[in-house]
């Protein structure tokens, strides 16, 4: 069974750019999270859903942040405009059902590493 | 501000020492705690839990004791191995309300076991 799929794995873009990243969760899993993970903060949450709904948008930093999951098998964040401090590995995760996600098995994906010059 | 604390940026032990992971938090709601454990261009990997009714959770080599007066729990790793070596996070949740789900994690100790 595959994993939760991110990509790009890697990008580097210069400040002002549009970035995207992108997100297939686990087939079946109802409930996706998007962290970010910087080496003085370590892993924050950005945002999650829930059977598609944006649940908790709190931890999404400004305005210039936002996700969108359009169906069950996909969800992107962007950042318009990107800027230097951006700069960090993105991770997204999904969870089966509300019982997964109390004992903690959220499956990440490998990560988008973002390098905005 | 941090609700949940690894003060030790790394840790270095002997292949067959014993590793142990420290976690410190703040919010007295939180309820249950989670390590996970991340491999370089991985993404992490949940290892071991504990509720807050308990004070201890053991599975094989891997050990995580809660001291909820203390705010505080810890991994023990017996005996540590040189595939061990990895960061590992602490995470920390509250149920019910709109924070259900929501996992507040640490910054994350890295472990280096040297054979």
């Amino acid at each position: 069974d595959a994993g939760v799929i991110q990509s790009p794995r890697h990008e580097v873009t210069e400040m002002g750019q549009e970035v995207t990243l992108r997100c297939k969760p686990i087939s079946g899993h109802d409930y996706l999270f998007w962290y970010r993970q910087t080496m003085m903060r370590g892993l924050e949450l950005l945002i999650y859903f829930n059977n598609n709904v944006p649940i908790d948008d709190s931890g999404m930093p400004e305005d210039r942040f936002s996700a969108k999951m359009p169906n069950a098998s996909f969800s992107t964040l962007k950042i318009q405009p990107s800027e230097p401090r951006d700069s960090a590995v993105y991770f997204c995760a999904s969870s089966l059902d509300p019982s997964g996600v109390a004992t903690g098995e959220l499956f990440f994906g490998e990560g988008s590493r973002l390098t905005v010059l | 501000d941090q609700q949940v604390k690894q003060n030790s940026p790394s840790l270095s032990v002997q292949e067959g020492r014993i590793s142990i992971l420290n976690c410190d938090y703040t919010n007295s709601m939180f309820d249950y705690f989670l390590w996970y454990k991340k491999y370089p261009a991985e993404g992490p990997t949940f290892l071991i839990s504990i509720s807050s009714i308990k004070d201890k959770n053991e599975d094989g080599r891997f050990t995580v004791f809660l001291n909820k007066s203390a705010k505080h729990l810890s991994l023990h790793i017996v005996p540590s191995q040189p595939g061990d070596s990895a960061v590992y996070f602490c995470a920390a949740s509250s149920d019910g309300g709109t924070s259900y789900g929501k996992l507040t994690f640490g910054q994350g100790t890295i472990l280096t076991v040297h054979p």
